[in-house]
């Protein structure tokens, strides 16, 4: 199984920040790498895809970037709103994996 | 507009069989690169992907579960179902449905059901 490991596993931040949160992959995944937001009680809501490409609806803070085992996920200008949960999920083989969480304070 | 729905038991015995269903609308289970996957989370765990039916018929299933899992899929009902046979403690979690979109990320989840798994 692909192994994500995500970091940190959580952050504390003010609004304007910029953070950024890093998933690493136990092998190669090409860009097959998606990003989620989860609010207590709530499912989780995809915000990127394929590593860079940002799903409709999402604000333009968010970003995505990288390739191969590394991954980034960033939020510029931090919103009151962006506090939860986020996770890292494989697409790239069976079975498809999440990493363990990142949780976002602010 | 894409809805998945979850139904099923809220409280199921040790060694039961748990049977969910996962209701969907405004999409195809035909089309091409399309698919239903079932994902858990267990309180205060992040989310474990448990199956998926693919446009194809194709399943796939997460192989720790070592053959407990069924998924199968119910056309003239938009529905899929799975089934997790044996259960225990460690199945207490919060069950979703999610539509599976080419090339594989889950862009629309139900509202997720929990599971609890107690005698």
């Amino acid at each position: 199984d692909i192994q994500l490991t995500q970091s940190p596993s959580s952050l504390s931040a003010s609004a304007g920040d910029t953070v950024t949160i890093t998933c690493r992959a136990s092998q190669h995944i090409s860009n097959h790498l998606n990003w989620y937001q989860q609010k207590p009680g709530a499912a989780p809501r995809l915000l990127m895809y394929v590593a860079s490409s940002r799903f409709s609806g999402v604000p333009s803070r968010f970003s995505g970037s990288g390739i191969g085992a590394h991954f980034t996920l960033t939020i510029s200008s931090l919103q009151p709103e962006d506090f939860g949960t986020y996770y890292c999920h494989q697409s790239y083989t069976s079975p498809y994996t999440f990493g363990q969480g990142t949780r976002l304070e602010t | 507009q894409v809805t998945l729905e979850e139904s099923g038991p809220t409280l199921v015995k040790p060694t039961q069989t748990l049977a969910l269903t996962c209701t969907f609308s405004g999409f195809s289970l035909s089309t091409s690169g399309m698919g239903v996957a079932w994902i858990r989370q267990p309180p205060g765990k992040a989310p474990e992907w448990l199956a998926v039916f693919y446009w194809d018929d194709d399943r796939r299933y997460i192989p720790s579960l070592g053959g407990r899992l069924t998924i199968t899929k119910d056309t003239s009902k938009n529905q899929v179902a799975l089934t997790l046979t044996n259960v225990g403690p460690e199945d207490t979690a919060t069950y979703y449905c999610a539509r599976r979109h080419r090339p594989g990320y889950f862009d629309v989840w139900g509202r997720g059901i929990l599971v609890t798994v107690s005698s």
